[in-house]
């Protein structure tokens, strides 16, 4: 079982937004700003898309944005297009070493 | 930019043990900025930490897995390796290897993953 919750699935028409939600707990994405948020396409590898709660790595649209309050992390795509189809799994340090992480989330672009 | 690749078996008999090597490519491994981490993915399921390793040595390991489970390093081949013993069907899985920025968390490079199936 996922330490973080994430809602299993969201749906967005082409070029509207979707966010998606992580909640942890004060030991985790409400103590520390280091949460990072990955896409990962059927088959392929996770790609790293933000950081530290807001940045993004070069290379990555400015249509997706990082955001957090308290112990809840979000994860908003804008001008949603077909290519943002995938799952997107959230992950955040605990301290001690431990990471946790979010039991990911399917976007579908209808 | 750094390329990670993992290598090992992909079928393994229950009670044995995994192993699997990820070798580090236009790049060393010996960097300061970075821990070297091993990743699993169960079919149809998401992401799991398994542990990750300092290229001078230093382990930190899932708590869920730690009882079963050594990563070292091979500097000198840079490469990391991971070994998880006594495997049971819940072990099946892609594991991916990547790098892990220090401080931060991030896992900023990753490997394309390889499946690991455990089964008589």
């Amino acid at each position: 079982q996922s330490a973080l919750t994430q809602p299993r699935s969201v749906s967005g028409s082409p070029g509207q937004s979707v966010t998606i939600s992580c909640t942890g707990t004060s030991s985790d994405v409400g103590g520390y700003n280091y949460v990072s948020w990955y896409q990962q396409h059927p088959g392929k590898a996770p790609k790293l898309i933000i950081y530290d709660v807001t940045t993004r790595p070069s290379g990555v649209p400015d249509r997706f944005s990082g955001s957090k309050s308290g112990n809840t992390a979000s994860l908003t795509i804008s001008g949603l297009q077909a290519d943002d189809e995938a799952d997107y799994y959230c992950w955040s340090y605990a301290g001690s070493y431990i990471l946790v992480f979010g039991g990911g989330t399917r976007v579908t672009v209808l | 930019q750094v390329q990670l690749q993992e290598s090992g078996p992909g079928l393994v008999k229950p009670s044995q043990t995994l192993s699997l090597t990820c070798t580090v490519s236009v790049g060393s491994i010996s960097t300061a900025d970075y821990y070297w981490i091993w990743i699993r993915q169960p079919p149809g399921k998401g992401l799991e930490w398994i542990g990750y390793i300092y290229y001078l040595g230093t382990t930190y390991y899932n708590p869920s897995l730690k009882s079963r489970l050594t990563i070292s390093v091979d500097t000198s081949k840079n490469q990391f390796s991971l070994d998880l013993s006594s495997v049971t069907a819940a072990d099946t899985a892609v594991y991916y290897c990547a790098r892990l920025y220090d401080f931060r968390y991030y896992m900023d490079v990753w490997g394309k993953g390889t499946t690991v199936t455990v089964s008589s």
